[in-house]
């Protein structure tokens, strides 16, 4: 049981390019989300999903999108990155208790 | 907007210590009130989660309270140890989301 696993575990990538941040969950779990740490800030809340097929917008969504087309998966897409999305990101899922958290991805754009 | 605060922002307190920290979260739409714990270089692990108005939670010398009418909740560490150092969180949850505070940093000196 591997829990919440997010990929890659670090990036840099330069102004303007493209990835995808992967998170697959072996739970079962319904509620999937994402989250950018910054700072001071504590964990802001991107992107969302309900369950597969469902996605909402967070706090924080601007340049990012999500998709839920599985159960287990959730991916993050960054187009055209920015130096403010330096950050790390932390996948989280849940059943509607608590939540558990992939161990994040740090993602620096130079 | 959901607006959730936690204060203070950070603490220092001596070893044996007794402390505690204040979540303030909306009263309306109340679904959840989740604890977590968040350790340096790790994720964030859930403390409690508390759905009930007046629900109190304990874990060892952790413990929680919950008031959803005024829109408040405290963690209580009794006897604080250098091991409860670290960050922290609560997290309001209704419609599927779930928003974080931004966190209270516990520093413990032996």
């Amino acid at each position: 049981n591997a829990g919440v696993t997010q990929t890659p575990k670090f990036r840099i990538l330069k102004i303007g390019q493209s990835m995808t941040l992967q998170c697959t969950q072996d739970m079962n779990h319904n509620y999937m989300y994402w989250y950018r740490q910054d700072p001071g800030m504590g964990l802001k809340l991107i992107y969302y999903s309900v369950g597969a097929g469902i996605t909402d917008k967070g706090e924080v969504p601007n340049g990012y999108n999500v998709s839920r087309s599985t159960t287990e998966d959730f991916p993050l897409r960054l187009e055209l990155a920015a130096p403010s999305q330096t950050s790390v990101y932390f996948c989280a899922s849940s059943y509607s208790t608590e939540a558990f958290f992939g161990q994040g991805t740090r993602l620096t754009v130079v | 907007i959901l607006n959730v605060e936690q204060s203070p922002q950070s603490l220092h307190v001596q070893e044996g210590d007794s402390t505690n920290f204040t979540c303030s979260f909306p009263s309306s739409n109340f679904y959840a009130l989740h604890w977590y714990r968040w350790e340096t270089a790790k994720s964030p692990e859930a403390l409690f989660v508390m759905t009930l108005n007046g629900d109190e939670k304990k874990k060892g010398r952790i413990s929680a309270t919950l008031n959803t009418k005024e829109g408040y909740s405290y963690l209580y560490i009794k006897g604080s140890q250098p091991e409860d150092s670290a960050t922290y969180l609560c997290a309001f949850s209704n419609t599927g989301k779930l928003i974080f505070g931004q966190g209270t940093t516990l520093q413990v000196k032996p």
